[in-house]
């Protein structure tokens, strides 16, 4: 299957700081994704991203899928942005369908 | 519409003991899979399905069994609990390939 490595696996910012988040896969992929888990451990859909930039809000994602890596930023950061942020990514041919997740990045924001 | 809708939202089982968790979804997709999140995990695929009467297995499908008889259902059935099978599950829908997934709230199952 497809490697997704995402970094940094842990992160600790205060209140009103930006924040950037990276995920790095092995393999060219048919899209990515960007989700966000909450306390409550629901998975919530940011970015639906194959290529190219798009924004929502404070957050913003970047994917080069020929260079194989995303970008998940975070401006002004808020108590609430606080939970797991996964990438992950669906494989083409045999593997259409099917999401490759990395680890996920387990952000704290403090007031 | 609901979206993706899991039932139930938690289970404690003994070992050996069999149960379904159920999935559906009312979007009419026809991509349904289901994971399992485990912790400091992200989540693996256990069984995926591109459409009524088709089911392929996926990075971790020992001990589990699935079906779907319908485009809008897809349970997952442990014949035989574990407790290496203690996880949160996940089932997830997209129209097709190359689509959004969605996620319903997840079934937190603990087996003793």
């Amino acid at each position: 299957g497809i490697q997704v490595e995402q970094s940094p696996p842990d992160l600790i910012l205060q209140e009103g700081a930006n924040s950037t988040l990276r995920c790095n896969f092995s393999d060219s992929v048919n899209n990515l994704q960007w989700f966000h888990q909450n306390p409550w451990g629901q998975l919530i859909n940011l970015f639906y991203i194959p290529s190219g930039t798009k924004q929502n809000g404070r957050l913003s994602a970047t994917t080069v899928a020929t260079e194989r890596y995303s970008l998940l930023y975070i401006s002004s950061s808020q108590t609430t942005d606080s939970g797991v942020y996964f990438c992950a990514v669906e494989g083409r041919g045999s593997t259409l369908g099917r999401l490759y997740f990395g680890r996920g990045t387990q952000l704290t924001v403090w007031p | 519409n609901a979206g993706v809708t899991q039932t139930p939202k938690f289970q404690v089982l003994k070992t050996g003991q069999s149960m379904t968790l159920q999935c559906a979804q009312d979007m009419n997709h026809e991509y349904m899979s289901w994971y399992r999140q485990d912790p400091g995990m992200g989540l693996r695929l256990i069984h995926y399905s591109v459409g009524a009467g088709i089911t392929d297995q996926g990075e971790v499908p020992n001990g589990y069994n699935v079906s779907r008889s319908t485009t809008e259902d897809f349970p997952l059935r442990l014949l035989s609990a574990a407790p290496s099978q203690t996880s949160v599950y996940f089932c997830a829908s997209s129209l097709q390939g190359a689509e959004p997934q969605h996620f319903g709230d997840g079934t937190r199952l603990s087996i003793l």
